[in-house]
């Protein structure tokens, strides 16, 4: 599976939107793009993911760039229990396997 | 639904000793995983069951030892605990490995001491 880079840290004001970027620059042509985040303390949980195509879900938007080697998640309204360690992986269509890197930490601030 | 449960959520170990860790989901999910996250690193998969008879290594499997009991229940066991296996232990299932459509779910965690 292809490797991910994420900024380590970023801050975003309440109720502004977080942007999210990552680098996948060898992601291979059948391999998926997932988001996941973890709260403090609690299992990571799911929150999109895409192939080629923009996606959208009550969650978050995904914005995958035309060479698909950069994403953005996007959350249009940042609030406090946005506050989280936010994952890219990488993940072959048909693979088991999620590969977790180090992840951004958002600090959503009042 | 309770989702993904796992038992205990706290456990302190000498080294030496052993331990299981249960896991059991009820979504009717064919497929389950083990990970473990150390202090201020992403989760490392350990095993993973892609259906029911079926075990499989992941990423860091040495120490460790996985049952599929039966399509609910997945387990891990360490034989002989050691400090190097101090973390917190994630369990996770999904409909069916594979496919384009593979979201985990989850479970609260075991946070595991050695000493």
């Amino acid at each position: 599976d292809a490797k991910t880079t994420q900024p380590t840290s970023m801050d975003c004001a309440e109720g502004r939107a977080a942007n999210l970027p990552c680098n996948h620059s060898t992601i291979s042509g059948n391999e998926y793009v997932y988001w996941y985040r973890q709260i403090h303390s609690q299992g990571p949980q799911y929150i999109i993911h895409g192939l080629k195509n923009n996606e959208t879900n009550e969650m978050a938007s995904l914005i995958i760039t035309e060479d698909r080697k950069s994403s953005t998640l996007i959350l249009p309204h940042a609030t406090l229990r946005d506050t989280a360690v936010y994952y890219c992986i990488v993940k072959l269509d048909a693979g088991n396997m999620l590969t977790f890197g180090g992840g951004t930490r958002l600090m959503v601030k009042p | 639904n309770a989702g993904v449960t796992q038992t205990p959520k706290f456990q302190v170990l000498k080294t030496g000793q052993s331990m299981t860790l249960q896991c059991a989901q009820d979504m009717n999910h064919n497929s389950m995983y083990w990970y473990r996250q150390d202090p201020g690193m992403g989760l490392r998969l350990i095993y993973y069951s892609a259906s029911e008879g079926t075990t499989d290594k992941g990423e860091v499997p040495n120490g460790y030892n996985v049952s599929r009991l039966n399509k609910r229940e997945f387990s891990l066991r360490l034989e002989s605990a050691a400090p190097s296996q101090t973390s917190v232990y994630f369990c996770a299932s999904t409909i069916l490995a594979g496919g384009s459509y593979n979201e985990q779910f989850f479970g609260p965690g075991t946070r595991l001491t050695v000493l």
